[in-house]
């Protein structure tokens, strides 16, 4: 299996700051990554498709870059709606797709 | 808008099996190509991906769970299914079930998601 690694597992911001998470594949993936955001008792939502695509309607504020084993998800200017746990998952290899363990982010 | 729901007993006793079923709306199930996926995250724990149907009716599982898991499909009611055997209280979870639009795509859409409680 490949394992995905999210750094760091939690992080405190305020609203406006700067935010980037990131996530390492344990063998290429080519940019087959993707990233989801959670809010407590909610779905997850995708965000983040082939690395850095923005999925249909959410806001320019997300942005992803990277390929290989190392990834990035970038927030610009936090906003209080982006406070909830993102997640990263690959989809190069099946039949096994993994996530990453998540990333809890928390207002400051 | 497609649209997904879960479906099935809240709680499994120890031992038994499983049972979800993935009712889908606002599109047809066998058009387009599509895997239909499941996914479970115990209380306070990340995601694990338990398998997908595609469209075709060919399936993929996570292989720490294979030997106990099914995912078919039925068409004539657009819905997908989830039979997992043998549970223990570490199949207890939320499961969700979502559309995967295939490797590059991510799964876009996502079911609201049902608990299972395994206890006897």
């Amino acid at each position: 299996d490949i394992q995905m690694t999210q750094s760091p597992s939690s992080l405190s911001a305020s609203v406006g700051d700067r935010v980037t998470i990131t996530c390492r594949a344990s063998q290429s993936i080519s940019s087959y990554l993707n990233w989801y955001q959670q809010k407590p008792g909610k779905a997850p939502k995708l965000l983040i498709y082939a690395a850095s695509s923005l999925q249909s309607g959410v806001p320019s504020r997300f942005s992803g870059s990277g390929s290989g084993t190392d990834f990035t998800l970038t927030i610009s200017s936090l906003q209080p709606e982006d406070f909830a746990t993102y997640y990263c998952q690959q989809s190069y290899s099946t039949p096994s797709i993994t996530f990453g363990q998540g990333t809890r982010l928390e207002i400051k | 808008q497609v649209q997904l729901q879960e479906s099935g007993p809240g709680l499994v006793k120890p031992s038994q099996t499983l049972s979800l079923t993935c009712t889908v709306s606002g599109g047809s199930i066998s058009s387009g190509s599509y895997y239909w996926s499941w996914i479970r995250q115990p209380a306070g724990k990340g995601l694990e991906w338990i398998g997908r149907i595609y469209t075709s009716g060919s399936t993929n599982y996570n292989p720490s769970l294979k030997s106990r898991v099914t995912i078919s499909v039925d068409t004539s009611k657009n819905q997908f299914s989830l039979k997992l055997s043998s549970v223990t209280a570490a199949d207890t979870a939320v499961y969700y079930c979502a559309r995967d639009s295939g490797r590059g795509y991510g799964m876009d859409y996502w079911g609201q998601g049902t608990l299972v409680t395994v206890s006897s």
